[in-house]
């Protein structure tokens, strides 16, 4: 069974500074996806950002950026330029990389607040 | 497109009894799955379908039936509702390719058990 950790409650950044929020996970698979979903007061779940594990290069989108370390089973998301549309719960996610039972899930952490500050 | 649709979007129940919450979504993807999130806890997964007629339990299965008759609908029903299953529920769909492909979440169903 695949487990997915964030080890930080809470976050606080300044308007247009930059953060970066932690996430490791554990697994025996050898082909999966990672996924940083954000979740604003809204409740609604967006996809951020996803990264292939065979793909060595840091996925990217706009503002958000990883930064994958497959040996350590580290996938952390630095937010540059934060903005007050950022403030929401962040959730790293774990899915394998392979039709068939069990595929197709998604193992979420716990999150991270993120509350970005006039 | 619609999305993910989920109704309704908040319900109050009392202990015993039960209820169905719909999911239904028009991008035509094979596999669909309920979620539970509870504060401090992350989404836990319920019950999946990766295609009509074929459905299996999640993480946190115990009190809730599914069935998967039509591609687009997966409803989830509560038989004797407990207080401990006062929780937000999310419905996600996807397709079933076995390469990351994203999952899309509707807006969530807050459900209160008292």
């Amino acid at each position: 069974a695949q487990t997915v950790t964030q080890s930080q409650p809470e976050m606080s950044v300044q308007e247009a500074e930059t953060v970066t929020l932690s996430c490791t996970y554990d697994t025996s698979e050898s082909n999966y996806y990672l996924f940083w979903y954000k979740q604003p007061p809204s409740r609604q779940m967006i996809l951020v950002i996803r990264q292939e594990a065979y793909k060595q290069q840091n996925a990217t989108e706009n503002r958000f950026s990883v930064n994958f370390q497959k040996a350590a089973k580290s996938f952390s998301l630095k937010i540059s330029d934060s903005q007050l549309g950022d403030t929401a719960m962040y959730f790293c996610a774990f899915m394998k990389g392979y039709s068939g039972a069990g595929s197709y899930q998604l193992t979420f952490g716990k999150g991270t607040k993120l509350s970005v500050i006039p | 497109n619609a999305g993910v649709t989920q109704t309704p979007k908040f319900q109050v129940l009392k202990t015993g009894q039960s209820m169905t919450l719909q999911c239904a979504q028009d991008m035509n993807h094979e596999y669909m799955s309920w979620y539970r999130q509870d504060p401090g806890m992350g989404l836990r997964l319920i019950h999946y379908s990766v295609g009509a007629g074929i459905t299996d339990q999640g993480e946190v299965p115990n009190g809730y039936n599914v069935s998967r008759s039509t591609t687009e609908d997966f409803p989830l029903r509560l038989l004797s509702a407990a207080p401990s299953q006062t929780s937000v529920y999310f419905c996600a769909s996807g397709l079933a390719g076995g390469r990351g492909e994203t999952q899309y979440f509707g807006p969530g169903t807050r459900l209160l058990v008292l």
